[in-house]
């Protein structure tokens, strides 16, 4: 039961590009979206998050688009640079609940 | 910036044994959680620890597995007579608090191999 969906498990993106991961979930309960960073040997890092009562949300480098009509989220990093290269985990809450996780999108910047 | 620590990074341990894994959340937080990512799967919630009581726990989380916070600081997951199939990375969490504008802040993981 894939709550969370990432379709792409990989996504190669030209340095100084944007890269646009994306994220699809399936609950209506869900309100509180987040996208976490991963490297090799390290935990999840929280990256920037969205709640439901928005549709964007902007930090830096990073941006979160939430469609709930689509049920869809995605997260645009531009320009890419070398460090962002890294497993991306959309993940997904309700109301004091758990946080339900997608499989991850492994991003590879390029020189 | 605080951070959740765990300990140990690795744990080897043979089938049917017993095996504790430690972590140190961000001290001010309330809300305390284990995570298990098998190799090639996803991050799969365990449990959600509160006010010194499991708060809610998944279905993974069996009479096999329990939580602790023995003291003001640890917060600890012991998973009695190992399984092969229990090897996995285990993520512990934390949260200021259990709201859903409060992201949870993850440490390094423990790797655990269950031989």
């Amino acid at each position: 039961d894939q709550q969370v969906k990432q379709n792409s498990p990989s996504l190669s993106v030209q340095e100084g590009r944007i890269s646009i991961l994306n994220c699809d979930y399936t609950n209506s309960m869900f309100d509180y979206f987040l996208w976490y960073k991963k490297y090799p040997a390290e935990g999840p890092t929280f990256l920037i998050s969205i709640s439901s009562i928005k549709d964007k949300n902007e930090d830096g480098r990073f941006t979160v688009f939430l469609n709930k009509s689509a049920k869809h989220l995605s997260l645009h990093i531009v320009p890419s640079q070398p460090g962002d290269s890294a497993v991306y985990f959309c993940a997904a809450s309700a109301l004091n609940d758990k946080i339900i996780f997608g499989k991850g999108t492994r991003l590879h910047i390029l020189p | 910036e605080p951070e959740v620590t765990q300990t140990p990074s690795h744990q080897v341990t043979q089938m049917g044994q017993e095996v504790i894994l430690r972590c140190v959340p961000i001290s001010n937080h309330l809300y305390f959680y284990w995570y298990r990512q098998i190799l090639g799967q996803k991050v799969e919630f365990l449990v959600s620890f509160y006010n010194n009581e499991i708060s809610e726990k998944s279905e993974i989380f069996d009479d096999q597995f329990s939580v602790e916070r023995p003291d003001g600081s640890n917060f600890t997951l012991k998973i009695r007579s190992t399984k092969l199939e229990d090897s996995a990375m285990y993520f512990c969490a934390s949260s200021p608090q259990g709201l859903s504008n409060q992201p949870q802040h993850f440490g390094d993981g423990t790797r655990l191999s269950i031989l």
